[in-house]
């Protein structure tokens, strides 16, 4: 069981917006701006797309956006793309665990 | 074009140490802002995070609670590198570990990894 809970998965159709949700506690999540969230296709190395709750880094489509309300993160993607379609992980600041901890993981569907 | 290189063995027998390196090409691994990660992924553990070495004055390690004991990452200056080693390894260490850049140490996201190695932990 991860540290972080994610849903399995998610599902949408080019053009349409999604959002995926990553729930942690008031110890990581709703304690620090620090959740980031990567995308990793099949085979690949995850890629950073959001760091610092919300920050977008330098060549990451403004398509996506993160955003954080309690003790739960999401990420949404906008205007799908079927390259969207992939595995997306949050990530969080979590001193009372092991500093760092990962969700479960969301698989993008459907795409 | 800052790159991370990753080598070492892809099979580790049972009880035996896992080691890998991960040259550093762009940056420095003394680097006063950065630090240097080792992440692991799993199928059934999902990604983990293992622990970092960086540099502040002095060199620093910080390690996940759950490998603690077995594990040490070690700065390599004069290659500009850093290293993995786990110790007294099952075949529940078998994952693609990856490396992975913090570039802003206390922010603790990942912009830059390797591109993993597969880990089979067998006899």
């Amino acid at each position: 069981q991860s540290a972080l809970t994610q849903p399995a998965s998610v599902s949408g159709s080019p053009g349409q917006s999604i959002t995926i949700s990553c729930t942690g506690t008031s110890s990581d999540v709703g304690s620090y701006d620090l959740v980031s969230w990567y995308q990793q296709h099949p085979g690949k190395v995850p890629k950073l797309m959001i760091y610092e709750d919300s920050k977008r880094p330098s060549g990451v489509s403004n398509r996506f956006s993160g955003s954080k309300s309690g003790n739960t993160a999401s990420l949404t993607i906008s205007g799908l793309q079927p390259e969207d379609e992939a595995d997306y992980y949050c990530c969080s600041y979590a001193p009372s665990r092991s500093y760092v901890v990962f969700g479960g993981g969301t698989k993008l569907t459907d795409l | 074009q800052v790159q991370l290189q990753q080598s070492g063995p892809g099979l580790v027998k049972p009880s035996q140490t896992l080691s890998l390196t991960c040259a550093i090409s762009g940056d420095s691994v003394s680097s006063n802002s950065a630090t240097w990660n080792w992440i692991r992924q799993s199928p059934s553990r999902g990604l983990e995070w293992l622990g970092r070495t960086y540099y502040r004055s002095k060199w620093n390690n910080d390690y996940a609670v759950f490998v603690k004991s077995r594990i040490t990452i070690n700065p390599d200056t004069s290659k500009n590198q850093f290293s993995l080693q786990l110790n007294s390894v099952t075949p529940e260490d078998t994952a693609v570990y990856y490396c992975a850049r913090e570039p802003v140490g206390g922010y603790w996201y990942f912009d830059l990894w390797g591109r993993g190695t597969l880990v089979t932990v067998s006899s």
